[in-house]
């Protein structure tokens, strides 16, 4: 059980599009998603926090304009980077909150040209 | 603001021989303390958490975590290591006051490398 998937697994754009990228909780509701942001050889950075049917919480130096994202339903948060730059390429993973542990989906490689 | 340490970027274990990955934390009062291990085009698989009570926790794959307190430590044992060990480790810290909720800090991260 506690499966989170992430959809694509790997995404190239150009410079200036817009990527969306897509969290599902497979077997269980989350209220409470979060999205991380993860550079090489670094730690997961918290970007923000996604709760179903409010605004997201945006960390401290994370442009909510530029990382858009939406929590419709009690399974699915997607991350929208807008304007993609080459400064945003980077591996992006979601979590969904269970009882009380996060589940992390397996991640998305964005790489914008 | 809190904080994890895993001072250990690279460790090599041969098959069979026991391991410790260290983790430390900066924290006002006790948080929560997870262990996750990242394989590659996997995503993070929780391996053991410590909310309260027992210090010693048992996790999966054999794997198990004291924490202690006195020394803001929360370290990852495993008596054997095998080769399917090989991975990305990660200690994490939560905001008690969040009731779990909130989002964790993870540490910098130890790969752990296996020899035959």
């Amino acid at each position: 059980g506690a499966v989170v998937s992430q959809h694509p697994s790997r995404v190239i754009c150009k410079s200036g599009t817009s990527v969306k990228i897509e969290c599902r909780s497979l077997d269980f509701q989350a209220t409470t998603m979060f999205w991380y942001r993860q550079f090489p050889k670094k730690s997961l950075m918290l970007m923000a926090t996604s709760n179903e049917g409010s605004k997201a919480t945006y960390e401290q130096g994370v442009e909510k304009d530029k990382f858009l994202i939406n929590h419709a339903s009690l399974t699915l948060s997607t991350l929208t980077v807008t304007s993609a730059h080459p400064e945003d390429s980077s591996f992006y993973i979601c979590s969904a909150l269970g009882t009380d542990t996060q589940y992390f989906g397996p991640g998305t490689r964005l790489t914008v040209l | 603001a809190q904080s994890v340490t895993q001072p250990d970027i690279h460790i090599t274990v041969s098959e069979g021989a026991s391991l410790e990955l260290r983790c430390n934390y900066s924290y006002g009062a006790t948080p929560y303390l997870f262990w996750y291990v990242q394989s590659p085009g996997q995503g993070l698989q929780l391996l053991l958490k410590y909310f309260s009570g027992d210090t010693l926790v048992q996790g999966i794959k054999g794997f198990e975590a004291e924490f202690k307190r006195s020394q803001s430590s929360f370290n990852l044992r495993k008596p054997s290591v095998h080769w399917s060990d090989a991975a990305e480790y990660f200690c994490a810290v939560g905001d008690v006051s969040g009731g779990g909720a909130d989002g964790l800090t993870f540490g910098k991260g130890t790969h752990l490398i296996i020899q035959p």
